[in-house]
């Protein structure tokens, strides 16, 4: 049972445009939601995270856009540098303990020159 | 500088050998992690460890185990039993607290079942 549920599987964009990746999830126990940026070869790496709290947080060209009453999320990826092409995952955990996430099943974005 | 280490990078098995994969980290981090990334399955939970001497089965346990004897060190075992092993396997590591936080990952490694 997929908690998380990421779309688009792949993503093509041209440099220059916005790149756009969506998540749902359905338990509202998740507190957290933190996307991660994956280098062919590589670990994920933390790239912007939010809390349920805010709708909004920038930092630099990433963007994530969070609507609570949806129970959505997406990362926006303003001006799209060649450099960006990776896999993204969007991610949630909730508190208890321990930290436990879980993770969307992964976007592969190509910025195309 | 701190950080995750795995190794090896790359490991070809044979049908029916068991494979340790280690974790290594510096990072003084209380909470380890072994993820086992598919294409179009993102990143699965096979277990995890919140202390020293203790840890916890994941979504995807069967057929693997892990130890937990060190503070800085977590390796996997990819046993026999496991039925499709050839994978990507991310070792990750957590400020261990109450609240969420950052995993922070290694650079992963590739096993291959010939």
């Amino acid at each position: 049972q997929q908690q998380v549920k990421q779309s688009p599987q792949s993503l093509i964009v041209q440099k220059g445009g916005i790149s756009i990746i969506n998540c749902a999830y359905e338990n509202t126990a998740f507190d957290y939601f933190p996307w991660y940026q994956q280098f062919p070869g590589k670990g994920p790496a933390l790239l912007i995270a939010i809390r349920p709290d805010v709708s909004e947080k920038k930092e630099g060209r990433f963007t994530i856009s969070f609507n609570k009453s949806a129970k959505q999320f997406s990362l926006h990826i303003m001006d799209s540098q060649p450099g960006d092409s990776a896999t993204y995952f969007c991610a949630a955990s909730w508190p208890g303990g321990y930290q436990k996430v879980t993770f969307g099943i992964g976007t592969k974005l190509q910025v195309i020159p | 500088d701190g950080g995750i280490t795995q190794s090896p990078k790359y490991l070809f098995r044979k049908e029916g050998q068991n494979v340790t994969l280690s974790c290594e980290q510096n990072l003084n981090h209380d909470a380890m992690y072994w993820y086992r990334q598919d294409p179009g399955q993102g990143l699965r939970l096979i277990y995890y460890s919140q202390i020293v001497n203790d840890f916890q089965k994941g979504d995807i346990a069967e057929g693997y185990s892990v130890s937990r004897e060190k503070k800085e060190s977590f390796p996997l075992t990819v046993t026999s039993a496991q039925k499709n092993p050839t994978a990507f396997y991310l070792c990750a590591s957590s400020i261990l607290l109450l609240d969420a936080g950052e995993l922070f990952f290694g650079e992963g490694s590739r096993l291959t079942v010939l």
